[in-house]
């Protein structure tokens, strides 16, 4: 079956520690999203990749990194600098960024601070 | 003016009555109105789209009605189940070229049996 695979599924953070998120697709898709979700809150956009070796920041990108080496691949790491890291955390995919294409979204991790 | 504000922010029908969630823009370049649907610790999914150019569109018991004029699109629900029981998400994406979704906050809907 072809989908999102976000991995783990629930990851601990300590103090001053990066940690990194896991999104792997196997739709094909070009365009590939995070996004971070608070309680109450909409879906806010970290970062976003049209294509392989290219991402452009999203509107909450401070204290976040990303990289895409592989069409199939797009993973985040929430650094020491992201203070305020706790939350519920989403990757999606989509055909393209260009089209009116549906975003196919993983279920999501969350992270918590020791 | 990038905003897409969603209400009720919670809502409880009963079973077989009819769900409707609104959501309302300023931003007339957005051209393309999805709807996605969210069980707890899930991702969202796709539910339903509209594009401007059409004032309805049904599948099954889900229906998206658009208000061009008055800016403003909603969610109908009809014979609500309980297990439609979800976090719905409006969303609109300008004509671009990276298609970015601007969210709204989300309405918690519940079906009681």
């Amino acid at each position: 079956d072809g989908g999102i695979t976000q991995s783990p599924k629930y990851l601990f953070r300590k103090e001053g520690q990066n940690v990194t998120l896991s999104c792997e697709q196997n739709l094909n898709h070009d365009a590939m999203y995070w996004y971070r979700q608070d309680p109450g809150q909409g879906l806010r956009l970290i970062y976003y990749s049209q294509i392989v070796n290219d991402f452009q920041k999203g509107d909450i990108a401070e204290g976040y990194s990303v990289s895409r080496e592989k069409k199939e691949s797009f993973p985040l790491t929430v650094t020491s600098a992201q203070k305020n890291p706790t939350a519920f955390y989403l990757c999606a995919s989509s055909l393209q960024a260009r089209s009116n294409q549906p975003q196919h979204f993983g279920d999501g991790t969350r992270l918590s601070i020791l | 003016q990038q905003q897409v504000k969603q209400s009720p922010q919670s809502l409880i029908v009963q079973k077989g009555g009819i769900s409707i969630i609104n959501c309302a823009y300023e931003n007339t370049a957005f051209d393309y109105f999805p709807w996605y649907q969210q069980f707890p610790g899930k991702g969202p999914a796709l539910l339903i789209a509209i594009r401007p150019d059409v004032s309805e569109k049904k599948e099954g018991r889900f229906t998206i009605s658009f208000n061009k004029s008055a800016k403003q699109f909603s969610l109908h629900i009809m014979d609500s189940q309980p297990g439609d029981s979800a976090t719905y998400f409006c969303a609109a994406s300008i004509r671009g070229n990276n298609r970015k979704l601007i969210w709204g906050l989300g309405t918690s809907l519940a079906v009681n049996p």
